[in-house]
């Protein structure tokens, strides 16, 4: 089944420097939206892009999507020991009903 | 305070002894659905509804029932749980499928 899929799968990084993580997709979509959950908690929605934005930005977090190239980043900047996580894409490929997420890409923020 | 419940939290049992897992939202949302969370294979779709009384399978519908009664709840049933639904399950709600979802805590389950 199609999937975001993110990339890299893990990441370590000092606190204070910036966090990139990629996910591409391959069918069309009406938006892409990325998670944040903490070891083994819920999932917390962090941002939305839609499919006719380009670029997107909440607080230290910024999303880019790509649809000519299916992929889409969240970049973390000035990143804290609090950052540390799992970090999820999810796009709306089937239709509208339903929302499919990636396997995930560990982040570990080192103090 | 807006929010996703489900209960219980933390859940053994043995193989074959039926289970319900309650999932309730006070946010008026249409569409909830469940997932499983397993390492190395991410988030899967058990089932969604649209609505009450409407229900459809996700990705791995299998050795799952679900009912959709009341608007705000939608509790997951293992009638014979086997050891391969060991598993994270999360419950989530929204006010349509491709908007923000806002999920339970997570049920972690260990069926021996």
């Amino acid at each position: 089944s199609q999937q975001g899929e993110e990339d890299p799968q893990a990441l370590s990084i000092q606190e204070g420097e910036n966090a990139t993580m990629n996910c591409s997709y391959k069918t069309s979509i009406n938006n892409l939206q990325w998670y944040r959950q903490n070891s083994g908690r819920g999932l917390v929605h962090l941002i939305l892009i839609r499919s006719n934005e380009r670029e997107k930005h909440s607080g230290r977090l910024r999303v880019t999507l790509d649809t000519s190239k299916k992929s889409s980043s969240l970049l973390i900047t000035a990143s804290r020991a609090a950052d540390t996580a799992s970090y999820f894409c999810a796009t709306d490929f089937y239709g509208n009903n339903r929302l499919a997420f990636g396997k995930g890409n560990q982040v570990v923020v080192i103090p | 305070e807006a929010q996703v419940t489900q209960n219980p939290r933390y859940l053994i049992t043995v193989t074959g002894k039926k289970l319900t897992v309650t999932c309730s939202q006070n946010m008026n949302h249409e569409y909830m659905s469940w997932y499983r969370q397993d390492p190395g294979l991410g988030l899967r779709q058990i089932y969604y509804s649209m609505n009450v009384e409407v229900t459809d399978k996700g990705d791995v519908p299998e050795g799952y029932k679900v009912s959709r009664k009341e608007k705000r709840n939608f509790p997951l049933i293992l009638e014979s749980p086997s050891p391969n639904q060991t598993s994270l399950y999360f419950c989530a709600s929204s006010h349509k499928p491709q908007e923000t979802q806002y999920f339970g805590p997570g049920t972690r389950l260990l069926v021996l």
